[in-house]
């Protein structure tokens, strides 16, 4: 079984300023990687996909790299909209498993 | 437009069974394998059930497995998750997501289970 691990926790940061949100996995996911955001009382959103492709409508803020067991979550400008939880994923089609990892808080300091 | 929309939550007492249901409008519903993820109060996400889109087959988190049941009824556009014997740690809001290649790419709303006696 696959651990995902979100780092760091927690993240205090401005709006303007970038965020680099990272997950690692226990072992290779190959880019099967998506992460997800969101906000109280909210369902989550998909961001990006296979590690870094952006879902539809989602802003060039927003992008993924990585593969294999690294991978960076990064927002290069925030805006006061992007403050949330964000979840990375790993999901196999068989057999089947479907991991987030922790979360990333990310706070307006 | 993509809604999903669930329903049947509630408070249950341990022990207890509830169906929930999410019902599916804006695509096509037969054409897409479903999930069930829920997420317990201030808690992750975690993944549930699968079921793939004519309903042949399906697949369930160990921490559910032989106590709940995904199903489809695609002529009604509605996926359904049949719990039985739940217990305290089932106590969370549920989700349904369409699934697009293994990505989530539609949420409903979510419904709350709460377990309790």
């Amino acid at each position: 079984e696959i651990v995902l691990t979100q780092s760091p926790a927690t993240l205090s940061l401005s709006p303007g300023e970038r965020a680099t949100l990272s997950c690692r996995a226990s072992q290779s996911v190959s880019s099967y990687l998506a992460w997800y955001q969101q906000k109280p009382g909210q369902a989550p959103r998909l961001l990006i996909y296979d590690a870094s492709n952006r879902a539809t409508g989602i802003p060039a803020r927003f992008s993924g790299s990585g593969s294999g067991t690294d991978f960076t979550l990064t927002i290069s400008s925030l805006e006061p909209e992007d403050f949330a939880v964000y979840y990375c994923q790993y999901r196999s089609n068989w057999p089947p498993e479907y991991t987030f990892g922790q979360g990333t808080k990310l706070e307006i300091k | 437009e993509v809604q999903l929309v669930e329903s049947g939550g509630g408070l249950v007492q341990p022990g207890g069974s509830l169906r929930l249901s999410c019902a599916a409008s804006g695509f096509t519903f037969s054409s897409y394998w479903m999930h069930w993820v829920r997420q317990a109060p201030g808690k992750g996400l975690v993944w549930v059930s699968r079921i793939k889109n004519d309903g042949s087959s399906t697949s369930y988190a160990d921490s559910v497995k032989g106590r709940f049941t995904i199903s489809r009824d695609n002529a009604k556009n509605t996926l359904y998750l049949q719990m039985n014997s739940l217990r305290g740690e089932d106590t969370a809001v549920y989700y349904c997501a369409r699934d697009l290649y293994g990505d989530y790419v539609d949420w409903g709303q979510g419904t709350l289970v709460t377990v309790s006696s």
